[in-house]
């Protein structure tokens, strides 16, 4: 099955940019999608198809993704950006939804 | 907007059955498909199910298969788990969530959560 891979954390200073990777056997030919989740919060959608932003998500979020490793990036990092984010494909070949580990970001 | 509340979570025993309940609004329902996925305590996101926009199509992940049914009512804007032969690894917060499909599968909008506690 295909396997997802993430650090667990990550910290940054506030102000400058984060960047949280998810590794994966020829990750760019997929399509890479980003979830932040913060305690008490519903999950949110913040990078779709690698670098699609839903609406209401600032643009300091963006991401890439090009051979073996996806990136989301934050710029202007603020402590509000605090959270657990997850990776995630549709790996076509079992059509399973596959989902990485989850990188804690801290702001310090 | 997209709203989304799952229901029908508690404390179980094992080998017992359980049913999820997941109510939409804000969208028209029949038009998505739509996932389950949890959350063990502490852990990270496990996907569990995913419907199409009838009954045509379904999938699961391999450690529900055969013991969890995905289903919906169309007609109520309603998403259905039903969990039988329940397992202490089954224990985490049960989220539904709106399918959406751009060179595969995602979820674009995810509901609270349910606690499932499958115990002695």
């Amino acid at each position: 099955s295909y396997v997802l891979t993430q650090p667990p954390s990550v910290s940054v200073g506030p102000g400058r940019t984060a960047r949280l990777t998810c590794g994966g056997d020829n990750i760019g030919s997929k399509s890479v999608h980003w979830y932040q989740q913060k305690p008490g919060q519903a999950l949110v959608l913040v990078v779709s198809a690698d670098s699609d932003r839903p609406s209401g998500i600032p643009e300091r979020f963006s991401g890439s993704n090009s051979g073996d490793t996806a990136t989301l990036s934050i710029s202007r990092v603020e402590a509000g950006d605090e959270a657990d984010y997850y990776c995630q494909v549709w790996d076509i070949y079992t059509e399973h939804v596959v989902f990485g580990g989850g990188t804690k970001l801290t702001v310090l | 907007q997209v709203r989304l509340v799952e229901s029908g979570g508690g404390v179980v025993q094992p080998g017992r059955s359980l049913r999820l309940s997941c109510v939409a609004s804000g969208f028209t329902f029949g038009s998505y498909g739509m996932h389950w996925v949890r959350q063990a305590p502490g852990k990270g996101l496990e996907w569990v199910a995913l419907m199409w926009l009838d009954r045509s199509d379904m999938y699961y992940a391999d450690s529900v298969k055969g013991r969890f049914t995905i289903s919906r009512d169309n007609s109520k804007n309603m998403l259905y788990l039903q969990m039988n032969s329940l397992r202490v690894e089954d224990t985490a917060v049960y989220y539904c969530g709106r399918a959406f499909h751009d060179n595969g599968w995602y979820v674009d909008f995810w509901g609270q959560g349910s606690l499932v506690t499958v115990s002695t």
